[in-house]
């Protein structure tokens, strides 16, 4: 089956500018999390959607990060401002309600901000 | 705070050399250790969740164990299909989901 996907691949954008990250998670799946991985380190967590719950905004490292799901769907996470220092390897994952813990990854984007 | 700590940074077997990756970690409220496989350009393949000390898991090649304190993939007999960065995981609880703490992984390149 199809797993999960994240549009753009690539997305080069001036320092400055407001960007868009999609990520489309696995059909069914009720958890979604998106992270980030900068060039010679870990994976961090960002943020953490569950159903309609309230969503875990832990990780966000600035207000210029946000994100949105509707409902068990698509996500978007939205960098405003962008800064050189937000160029990463932006990924999302989804997990299936009936294992929580097991959490499947798209092929991510990477941002690069000039 | 939560750490994990992945070691060799990098590692250079010949095909059919036998080796172990470590990743030693420091968590409180464990739920689960997670191991991944990542290749260039993609995101991370999931591999193996290791939930209890003295608990084991194999696929293939590949042998996951777990300790009060650290894990080790074990890699038996590899092929330079098994070059990839290995990534170790570990799952907190967070309002019901499973955040993930990552090491920075082991880069293993398996050589004819």
């Amino acid at each position: 089956g199809a797993g999960v996907s994240q549009s753009p691949s690539n997305k080069v954008t001036e320092k400055g500018k407001d960007v868009e990250l999609r990520c489309d998670p696995i059909s069914g799946h009720t958890a979604l999390y998106w992270y980030r991985q900068r060039l010679g380190q870990g994976l961090e967590f960002l943020i953490y959607f569950q159903g309609n719950s309230a969503p875990d905004k832990s990780g966000l490292p600035s207000d210029r990060f946000s994100a949105e799901r509707t409902g068990e769907s698509v996500s978007t996470l939205t960098i405003q401002r962008t800064q050189q220092e937000d160029s990463a390897v932006y990924l999302c994952a989804s997990s299936p309600l009936t294992s929580t813990d097991t959490q499947y990854f798209g092929p991510g984007t990477r941002l690069t901000v000039l | 705070e939560d750490q994990v700590t992945q070691s060799p940074e990098a590692l250079r077997l010949q095909e059919g050399e036998s080796s172990s990756l470590n990743c030693s970690y420091t968590v409180s409220g464990l739920r689960g250790l997670f191991w991944y496989r990542q290749d260039p350009g993609k995101g991370p393949e999931f591999l193996f969740t290791l939930y209890s000390a003295g608990e084991e898991k194999e696929k293939e090649r590949l042998k996951a164990t777990l300790t009060k304190k650290e894990s080790f993939l074990h890699i038996t007999a590899p092929k330079p299909e098994d070059s990839a960065t290995y990534l170790c995981a570990v799952g907190i609880l967070t309002g019901g989901g499973n955040k993930l703490t990552f090491g920075t992984g082991t880069q293993l390149k398996v050589e004819l």
